[in-house]
């Protein structure tokens, strides 16, 4: 299975807002509604901000959503804060009952 | 809360097997799918595996002829065993209640 593609990096400045893409396929994100998000401090395990494409675990800012067009998920991060510079990773449910990441965005709050 | 612990060595000889044990707490291990994630040093993530609590499995295909992921729900714990390890399996390993909680993450090395 090949990984989800993910931009290297983005960067906003506070307050702005930024859109991270998750591109795929029919057989992984556009096939189910099972998209997660990730966000990942160094040294720090992920901490799940979405899941199913636009859910939000209790206690995630509202701040996070999650949408899906086709092939394509996004993660859009609004009122950007310092504490959102980070690491994030989609992920995916599979056709063969698998699991798949995306290659991970590095997150520049300017 | 749920919690998750990782356990076990952290350096394994090439060639040998790596084995962890993740510890669950606070919960029952019983209902719920249960993962193995690893992230090589400065790269990203890569999902190992899952178990289900009734023992029943599905791993990455690029790893799948070398993992066994099996349960103790007497223990509430479930475990990783990865085979004839090389240098490029040296990374923090995490166990998660799929993709929910996650625990610390454990480093372990591969070399001589």
């Amino acid at each position: 299975q090949s990984a989800l593609t993910q931009p290297a990096s983005v960067s906003g400045s506070p307050g702005q807002s930024i859109t991270i893409s998750c591109t795929g396929t029919s057989s992984d994100v556009g096939g189910y509604n099972y998209v997660s998000w990730y966000r990942q401090h160094p040294g720090k395990a992920p901490k799940l901000m979405i899941y199913d494409v636009s859910k939000r675990p209790s206690g995630v800012s509202n701040r996070f959503s999650g949408s899906k067009s086709g092939n394509t998920a996004s993660l859009t991060i609004s009122g950007l804060q310092a504490e959102d510079e980070a690491d994030y990773y989609c992920s995916s449910y599979t056709s063969s009952s698998t699991w798949v990441f995306g290659g991970g965005t590095k997150l520049t709050v300017l | 809360q749920v919690q998750l612990q990782e356990s076990g060595p952290g350096l394994v000889k090439p060639s040998e097997t790596l084995s962890l044990t993740c510890t669950v707490s606070g919960g029952s291990i019983s209902g719920y799918y249960w993962s193995w994630i690893r992230q090589p040093p400065g790269k990203g993530l890569e999902w190992i595996g899952y178990i289900y609590y009734t023992g029943s499995t599905n791993y990455n295909p690029s790893l799948k002829s070398r993992v066994t992921i099996s349960v103790d729900t007497s223990k509430n714990q479930f475990s990783l065993n990865l085979s004839s390890v090389t240098a490029a399996d040296t990374a923090v390993y995490y166990c998660a209640r799929l993709g929910t909680i996650w625990g610390q993450g454990t480093l372990v090395t591969v070399s001589s």
